[in-house]
């Protein structure tokens, strides 16, 4: 069954380090997703991707934070200057449609732990 | 801003029993509704999605959707102790270009 991959699993990072996040989403579908959800909290939106470009963004993504698809496979955000608040888990999703009726798919997460 | 509103429980309930998980809504306008089922540690996994009023059932699960209370339920029938979990709801957001998740419901099902 295609799944959508993440990598790394766990990334244990400095204060005011880069962090790049990595995701291979399902090979067929066309929306992709990064959210992130902090120990014991709901999982959050970040950002939607459509066609190469953002379609919507949080108030959590802020200049900080980019995505981008550098290939035809692979979706990636990067967290620029990391602060102890971006820990938490963040999950990559995707969708063969957008919504209101697509379902999404989720990767297994990355886990940031920011010292 | 679309809110999406869970008991956050615990909801405990023996084993073989129906537990019922409740959400509700803000925007009336929404037209499709998920639930996500999220084991500790685990990313969320599609259970269900309904987009009319009424039962959609998929084996042990229903889910239940009522537009004009603007809530949404999900039955889980001769429930399991591997059904423990976090049960999210999640309906799309103004733009309809991301799902918006509740806080999550979660179910202990003992044994």
């Amino acid at each position: 069954e295609p799944e959508v991959t993440q990598t790394p699993s766990h990334q244990v990072t400095q204060m005011g380090q880069e962090v790049i996040l990595r995701c291979v989403p399902i090979s067929n579908h066309l929306y992709f997703y990064w959210y992130r959800q902090i120990l014991g909290q709901k999982v959050e939106f970040l950002v939607s991707f459509y066609n190469n470009e953002i379609s919507e963004k949080s108030e959590i993504f802020d200049d900080q934070f980019s995505v981008e698809r550098p290939d035809g496979s692979n979706f990636t955000l990067k967290i620029r200057s990391t602060k102890l608040e971006d820990s938490a888990m963040y999950f990559c999703a995707s969708s063969n449609r957008g919504q209101p009726t697509g379902e999404l798919f989720f990767g297994e997460g990355s886990r940031l732990t920011v010292l | 801003q679309k809110e999406v509103e869970q008991n956050s429980g615990p909801l405990s309930v023996p084993e073989g029993a129906i537990a019922s998980l409740n959400c509700t809504y803000s925007d009336r306008g929404s037209q499709s509704f998920f639930w996500y089922r999220q084991y500790s540690g685990k990313s969320p996994e599609l259970i269900m999605s309904i987009y009319s009023n009424g039962d959609k059932e998929d084996g042990r699960f229903t889910a239940q959707l009522n537009k004009a209370s603007q809530y949404v339920s999900l039955l889980i029938r001769d429930s399991q102790p591997s059904d423990s979990a976090t049960y999210l709801c999640a309906v799309p957001n103004q733009a309809g270009t991301a799902l918006i998740f509740g806080k999550g419901t979660t179910l202990s099902v003992s044994s």
